[in-house]
């Protein structure tokens, strides 16, 4: 399976509990996002790496929350002392951007966290 | 702030009805526009893209859609919807001097009745 692939697909946590989620972007696509989506809504856009490099956060990242992107290739979203409101469907993307096919965005399944 | 409002939550319809979903964006300057389907337990994929040149744009599964940059909008439609077209579709929007921030509208979803 060539796209995008995300882990763990299912997290059920404690409040004040800390999650990490991994997200393996297709290979080769230099830009890799993440996305927060609540039922009912669309996915709101959190941060994304071109490469390693952070070039954008979104006012909803917390400092709870921290991304990575160590060597250009996984990322990994981390969230310290979950919070209810943390219960949400974190999902992932990747495109190979500046390279002359667009800036569609390639998914994955996004994993679901459950904070209790 | 850039945002993307999809107007229909919620759209019920007969096999071979036709079917169009509104989508509106408030950024005034260049953009690219996107929609995207999520069929019922798969992750969201590209229905279709605009980025420049003609404003009518054909996606796959005989989907289409139409800029008009006057309005803001990017509406989607198709002639005769099918059962399998039963999913929640997005309307997504870049701004051409940030592209990397999407901006989603919050879906519609639809039910195509047999």
């Amino acid at each position: 399976d060539t796209g995008v692939s995300q882990n763990p697909r299912h997290k059920i946590t404690k409040r004040g509990q800390n999650v990490t989620f991994r997200c393996d972007p297709i290979s080769e696509h230099n830009r890799l996002y993440w996305y927060r989506q609540t039922l009912g809504q669309g996915p709101e856009f959190l941060t994304y790496f071109q490469n390693e490099a952070q070039l954008e956060k979104s006012r909803l990242l917390s400092d709870r929350f921290s991304a990575e992107r160590p060597k250009g290739s996984f990322s990994t979203l981390e969230i310290q002392r979950t919070e209810q409101g943390d219960s949400a469907m974190y999902l992932c993307a990747s495109n190979p951007y500046g390279t002359g096919e667009g800036n569609e965005q390639y998914f994955g399944p996004g994993t679901r966290l459950t904070v209790t | 702030a850039q945002s993307v409002s999809q107007h229909n939550h919620h759209v019920i319809l007969s096999e071979a009805a036709s079917l169009e979903l509104g989508c509106n964006y408030s950024y005034g300057g260049t953009v690219n526009l996107f929609w995207y389907v999520q069929y019922p337990g798969q992750h969201l994929q590209l229905l279709l893209k605009y980025f420049s040149g003609d404003p009518l744009v054909k996606g796959i599964k005989g989907f289409e859609a139409e800029f008009i940059k006057s309005k803001f909008s990017f509406n989607l439609r198709k002639p005769s919807v099918q059962w399998s077209d039963t999913a929640e579709y997005f309307c997504a929007v870049i701004q051409k001097t940030n592209a990397g921030k999407s901006t989603f509208g919050d879906g519609t979803t639809l039910t195509v009745k047999p």
